[in-house]
């Protein structure tokens, strides 16, 4: 059974460092053709895809914020972790992270998702 | 960048068919996936690949997908069905994960 479970701070202020980090169990990372990715929505908004990494070290970055996001993992703590910097009012959301998966290696959809967390940024 | 637009709201009666639409330039080459999201909980994968069903989904839920429109289709709808249904591709050129905006499903 696969499981994901996101854990970071729940506030954060302008300027700062966001560190989120994705515990999952019942799969690994180091299986071709599986992945692990970061989503995000704002209250009341759409869901915005972040980055995901694959198996195989490879890492994909949303174009519009590719400059502030780092997403690595650790295939023996079974854990991902996203870092973005420069975290601004505007990045206030609930952040999911999800099991990336396909049986061809190519259109990757999120199969399980985790419950998320939500995240403020505030001074 | 890839686009996919959705209506924001469709409404229908319990017991009738809903049809949720995703647009893309020629979307219909690409692998459409979608979510359905209650409020306060995390999406859940409805269909992907176009029109498979995950275990565990209703054959209620159905999928298309051709030319610039994809569809998601729920027959005989219910209350239980009333969220926001998110559609989702891979953008094979930038190899990027790509979502609609999102459409609220009211059951009237």
């Amino acid at each position: 059974q696969i499981t994901l479970k996101e854990s970071g701070p729940t506030l954060v202020k302008p300027t700062q460092t966001l560190t989120l980090i994705c515990t999952f169990s019942g799969f690994s990372l180091t299986t071709p053709g599986v992945g692990v990715g970061w989503i995000r929505q704002p209250p009341g908004k759409a869901l915005e895809w972040l980055a995901h990494t694959y198996w195989d070290e490879d890492k994909r970055y949303s174009p519009s914020l590719k400059s502030r996001l780092t997403i690595t993992k650790d295939t023996s703590k079974n854990q991902v972790v996203l870092t973005m910097i420069n975290m601004d009012p505007g990045d206030t959301a609930t952040y999911y992270c999800a099991h990336l998966y396909s049986s061809s290696w190519t259109y990757w959809y999120f199969d399980l998702w985790g419950r998320g967390t939500l995240v403020s940024v505030s001074s | 960048s890839y686009v996919l637009t959705q209506p924001p709201s469709v409404s229908v009666a319990p017991g009738k068919t809903a049809r949720i639409t995703c647009g893309g330039n020629n979307i219909g080459s690409k692998r459409v996936h979608w979510y359905q999201q209650k409020p306060g909980q995390a999406p859940v994968l409805v269909i992907y690949y176009d029109s498979d069903r995950p275990s565990g989904i209703p054959e209620r839920f159905s999928g298309s997908n051709s030319g610039n429109t994809a569809t998601l289709t729920i027959s005989r709808v219910d209350a239980g069905d009333e969220a926001d249904y998110y559609c989702q591709v891979w953008d094979s050129s930038s190899d990027h994960v790509v979502f609609g905006g999102g459409t609220k499903l009211t059951v009237l």
